[in-house]
């Protein structure tokens, strides 16, 4: 069965530090990875998605992600944080494949919340 | 871009009563809404799949009876969660897959901004 590890519940950062937020996966078959951003009372926003190509994926708000198939993981960086980047961040994966089709699920990390200080 | 939006965003009831929670797909037609509870400080929990014209799929432990889903169009999905009780409040979340917005076997899901639901 998959699974996803987010291995910080919380990543305090200084303002315009570099930030990295991890996320592991188990699975015994390819996988679609995601990161999702959630600003404090409201819904989730896509910040990345890695299906193929490339393992270096750019995404909004300057944050990037490398896809690292032998560790199983899909770290998300930023170089220099900001305040407004003060949210929660959650990792999911989800099956590729014809099987699942529309109904196909995502399955979620348990977040990671991001404190920027200034 | 997909947009998906929920109402209300914030409800208040009393125990007993019932709520509805409305999640619509504004620009794109959406054959499967997905449901999500959310508790604090928590992950997303998948409630039920949804597709149009059909029953809702639930996942195990979610009570169907209690949470009634309804996609009765590509554009509307409602939750209501029955005999409401103040273990019920949570951030109820609705996603929406676009089947035109599709890279290989692959369709985004795109998130409404979710609804606060307090069971006084």
């Amino acid at each position: 069965a998959q699974s996803v590890t987010q291995l910080d519940s919380q990543v305090p950062v200084f303002e315009e530090a570099p930030v990295e937020l991890r996320c592991n996966y188990s699975s015994s078959v390819s996988v679609y990875l995601f990161w999702y951003v959630q600003y404090p009372n409201q819904g989730l926003q896509l910040l990345l998605k890695y299906l193929s190509g490339s393992t270096l994926v750019k995404g909004i708000n300057g944050f990037e992600a490398e896809f690292n198939k032998s560790q199983t993981s899909f770290h998300l960086r930023k170089p220099s944080v900001h305040i407004s980047d003060t949210a929660e961040y959650f990792c999911a994966v989800s099956e590729p494949g014809p099987n699942a089709g529309n109904n196909r699920k995502l399955i979620w990390g348990l977040g990671t919340s991001l404190a920027v200080n200034p | 871009g997909a947009v998906v939006s929920q109402h209300p965003s914030r409800v208040i009831c009393k125990s007993g009563t019932s709520v509805k929670i409305e999640c619509r797909s504004l620009d794109f037609q959406a054959t499967t809404m997905f449901w999500y509870r959310q508790f604090p400080k928590k992950s997303l929990m998948l409630m039920a799949t949804s597709n149009e014209g059909s029953k809702a799929t639930y996942e195990q432990g979610v009570e169907k009876d209690k949470f009634l889903i309804n996609h009765a169009s590509l554009t509307l999905s409602t939750l209501t969660v029955t005999s409401a009780h103040p273990e019920d409040s949570s951030f109820y979340i609705c996603s929406a897959r676009a089947p035109g917005l599709q890279l290989g076997s692959y369709n985004e899901q795109f998130f409404g901004p979710g609804t606060r639901l307090t069971v006084l």
